[in-house]
């Protein structure tokens, strides 16, 4: 059982260059999220799913798209990286779709956007 | 979007002393309070979720409470050690959005 996986764990873009995060859970789990975390300003919402085929939009959405065509995977894409992008991203998991119940987290993919 | 706001934002404390740590939220379209441990270098993990008001929630020398109708939690940690250095997050559920405070960053020296 690995739990919650991410790769790459660190990337560097050049601006206007495209990518996508990949993020998988092992734990049949129905809600994956993801959140970026910078300095000051702690772990912020990007994008979450409740199940395979839905997606909703949360704190900071703008320049990232997410798809979830099955239960285990959950990618992000940057479609043009921006410098603003620098961040550390990480992806977490939950059993439940409410959110009433503990998130697990991947170990985060550190991008650098020059 | 909510606001979960966390205080202090730091702490420094000495081996063996007591420590707490306030999360304050809305207290409306409550759903949970997730609160969790981030070492350096490591992922957040799990120390408690609640979802009751007056909730008591214990796990070895830390312990939390919640107050829904005020909108508050408290952490507690209870003589506290190097190894309980981390960051502390607290976060809201109202839903299918989890909204994260900045935390609160405790540094324990022997």
């Amino acid at each position: 059982n690995a739990g919650v996986t991410q790769t790459p764990k660190f990337q560097v873009l050049k601006t206007g260059q495209s990518m996508t995060l990949q993020c998988a859970q092992d734990m049949n789990h129905e809600y994956m999220s993801w959140y970026r975390q910078d300095p000051g300003m702690g772990l912020r919402l990007i994008h979450y799913s409740v199940g395979a085929g839905i997606t909703d939009q949360g704190e900071v959405p703008n320049g990232y798209n997410v798809s979830r065509s099955t239960t285990e995977d959950f990618p992000l894409r940057l479609l043009s990286a921006a410098p603003s992008q620098t961040s550390v991203y990480f992806c977490a998991s939950s059993r439940d779709s409410s959110t009433s119940y503990e998130q697990y987290f991947g170990p985060g993919t550190r991008l650098t956007v020059t | 979007i909510l606001n979960v706001e966390q205080s202090p934002q730091s702490l420094h404390v000495q081996e063996g002393d007591s420590t707490n740590f306030t999360c304050s939220f809305p207290s409306s379209n409550f759903y949970a309070l997730h609160w969790y441990r981030w070492e350096t270098a490591k992922s957040p993990e799990a120390l408690f979720v609640m979802t009751l008001n007056g909730d008591e929630k214990k796990k070895g020398r830390i312990s939390a409470t919640l107050n829904t109708k005020e909108g508050y939690s408290y952490l507690y940690i209870k003589g506290s050690q190097p190894e309980d250095s981390a960051t502390y997050l607290c976060a809201l559920s109202a839903g299918t959005a989890l909204i994260f405070g900045k935390g609160t960053t405790l540094s324990v020296s022997s």
